[in-house]
C-alpha cells in the first residue's frame, strides 16, 4: 500500500535551535518527493521538490535530504525563526495513466518559540 | 499568474444546509483538484478534473458533494444537507500536464463549519 509517514507529529524548538522532520514512503513507482510548508489557516506552499537522482536540495534555511533506496526524506531547518511555526507536509508523487497521484503526509506541526 | 483562488475562504452553515466553494486555477493549468484537510491531517483527496472531465472521485466524497468545472476553467464543490462531520478546510489545487513533475499550486483553502 502506498503510505508516507512523518515524524515527529508535533515539535517545539526555541527560536535559533535547528531541527530535523523526518518523512518515510513506501510509493511505488516513485516520481518525486516535495515537502510543503503550511501555515495556520492557508494552503500548503511547495518548499523543495526532489527527484529520484537528487540527494540534497536547499531552499535558504531549508535543506531536504532524499535516499531513494531506503525510501526516506528528512527537511533540515537552520537556525528556525517564529515565522517558520507552521505544518511541514511531505508529498510523494508517482506516475500513473498519463498523470501523478499524490500521496500526503499527515504533516509535522512544527512550533518556534522565542 | 495569479495563483489559485477560492471563495469565500470561511463559510458557517447550520446542519442540513446546502454550500458551494468556487475555486479559480492558474489559468493555463489543464488539472484541479480538490481536498479535504481536517485539523492535524494531510489533505485527503476528492476528485480531479482534467480539463472538464471529473476523472476521478474518492469514496470519501459521498452521493451529498458533487464537483464540476464546467468549462475547463473555474469548479465548484458543492455540499447537500451538511453534516457536522463535514466541518473542514477544502482545499483546492491545480498543476499542469507537464510542468515540473505535475507540481501542485495550492490556494488559500475555505474553511467550513457547520453548526
Amino acid at each position: 500500500k502506498n503510505q508516507v509517514e512523518q515524524s515527529p507529529q508535533s515539535l517545539i524548538i526555541l527560536e535559533g535551535k535547528n531541527c530535523t522532520l523526518q518523512c518515510n514512503y513506501t510509493v511505488s513507482p516513485f516520481s518525486n518527493l516535495r515537502w510543503y510548508k503550511q501555515d495556520t489557516g492557508r494552503g500548503p506552499v511547495s518548499l523543495t521538490i526532489m527527484t529520484f537522482s537528487e540527494n540534497t536540495k536547499s531552499n535558504g534555511r531549508y535543506t531536504a535530504t532524499l535516499d531513494a533506496d531506503t525510501k526516506q526524506s528528512s527537511l533540515h531547518i537552520t537556525a528556525s525563526q517564529l515565522s517558520d511555526s507552521a505544518s511541514y507536509i511531505c508529498v510523494v508523487s508517482y506516475p500513473t495513466s498519463g498523470t501523478y497521484k499524490y500521496i500526503f503526509g499527515t504533516g509535522t506541526r512544527l512550533k518556534v518559540l522565542a | 499568474d495569479t495563483g489559485v483562488s477560492q471563495d469565500p475562504r470561511h463559510k458557517i452553515t447550520k446542519r442540513g444546509q446546502n454550500v458551494t466553494f468556487r475555486c479559480d486555477p492558474i489559468s493555463e493549468h489543464n488539472r484541479l483538484y480538490w481536498y479535504r484537510q481536517t485539523l492535524g491531517q494531510g489533505p485527503e483527496f476528492l476528485t480531479y478534473f482534467q480539463n472538464e472531465a471529473q476523472l476521478e472521485k474518492s469514496r470519501l466524497l459521498s452521493d451529498r458533494f458533487s464537483a464540476e468545472r464546467p468549462k475547463g476553467s473555474f469548479s465548484t464543490l458543492e455540499i447537500q444537507r451538511t453534516e457536522q462531520g463535514d466541518s473542514a478546510m477544502y482545499l483546492c489545487a491545480s498543476s499542469r500536464d507537464r510542468g515540473r513533475f505535475g507540481e501542485l499550486f495550492f490556494g488559500e483553502g475555505s474553511r467550513l463549519t457547520v453548526l
